[in-house]
């Protein structure tokens, strides 16, 4: 199984400040088709996980473009250009390359 | 809106057989590049894929739960389900049911390969 790595495991951040999160994989994530498979996805306090951003760096529908993804092979990062409060959540990275999918162990993002 | 929805039990024995539905409103099961997927996640603790079920039945499960896992889909319903076998404490958790826009079926900018949309979990307990 491919491992998915985040650091770090807790963020805090100040309101109207980046942050950042890096994902790493225990090997390449670029598929046999040429593409990458790696999305990030937000979970609030006591709510489902929802999509942000898929394929390294394409938001999904309805991502605020605070939200940015970047990276490629093995090393990814998750950008939240100005966090707010809506923001406080932890973010998973997972990829999609190789069954089983895997995940991340999420990075907590809170309010300094 | 399209929505997925969890069921079942929120207490299973331990030896017994985990069984939940999910129900998807707002859009037919049978369209579309989605398999069909179930994750679960233990109190405090990240997110664990199980498998997923393609619509025309094709199955894909983690091998870690391989041996005790069966996903399946009824059209009819627009429904699909989990069965978990011989549960222990260990499959106490928050299961998901959620869509994977998968690119097997699609191709483009837009195939996302990742899961699109989740249900709001069910809480799953194992104790006697």
């Amino acid at each position: 199984d491919i491992v998915m790595t985040q650091t770090p495991l807790s963020s805090p951040v100040t309101l109207g400040q980046p942050a950042s999160i890096s994902c790493r994989s225990s090997q390449s994530l670029v598929h046999s088709d040429g593409n990458t498979y790696l999305s990030w996805l937000q979970q609030r306090p006591g709510q489902p996980p929802r999509l942000l951003i898929y394929k390294i760096s394409n938001r999904f529908s309805g991502v605020p473009d605070r939200f940015s993804g970047s990276g490629a092979g093995t090393d990814f990062t998750l950008k939240i250009s100005r966090v707010e409060a809506e923001d406080v959540a932890i973010y998973y990275c997972m990829q999609a390359t190789q069954s089983p999918w895997t995940f991340g162990q999420g990075t907590k993002v809170e309010v300094k | 809106q399209e929505q997925l929805q969890e069921s079942g039990p929120g207490l299973v024995q331990p030896s017994e057989t985990l069984t939940l539905t999910c129900t998807v409103s707002g859009a037919s099961i049978a369209s579309g590049s989605y398999d069909w997927s179930w994750v679960r996640q233990p109190a405090g603790k990240g997110l664990e894929w199980i498998g997923h079920v393609f619509i025309t039945g094709t199955t894909n499960y983690s091998p870690s739960l391989q041996s005790r896992v069966t996903i399946s889909v009824d059209r009819s319903k627009n429904q699909f389900s989990l069965k978990l076998t011989s549960v222990t404490a260990a499959d106490t958790a928050v299961y998901y049911c959620a869509k994977f826009l998968t690119t097997r079926y699609c191709s483009g900018d837009f195939c996302s390969n990742a899961f699109e949309l989740w249900g709001r979990g069910t809480l799953v307990t194992v104790s006697s």
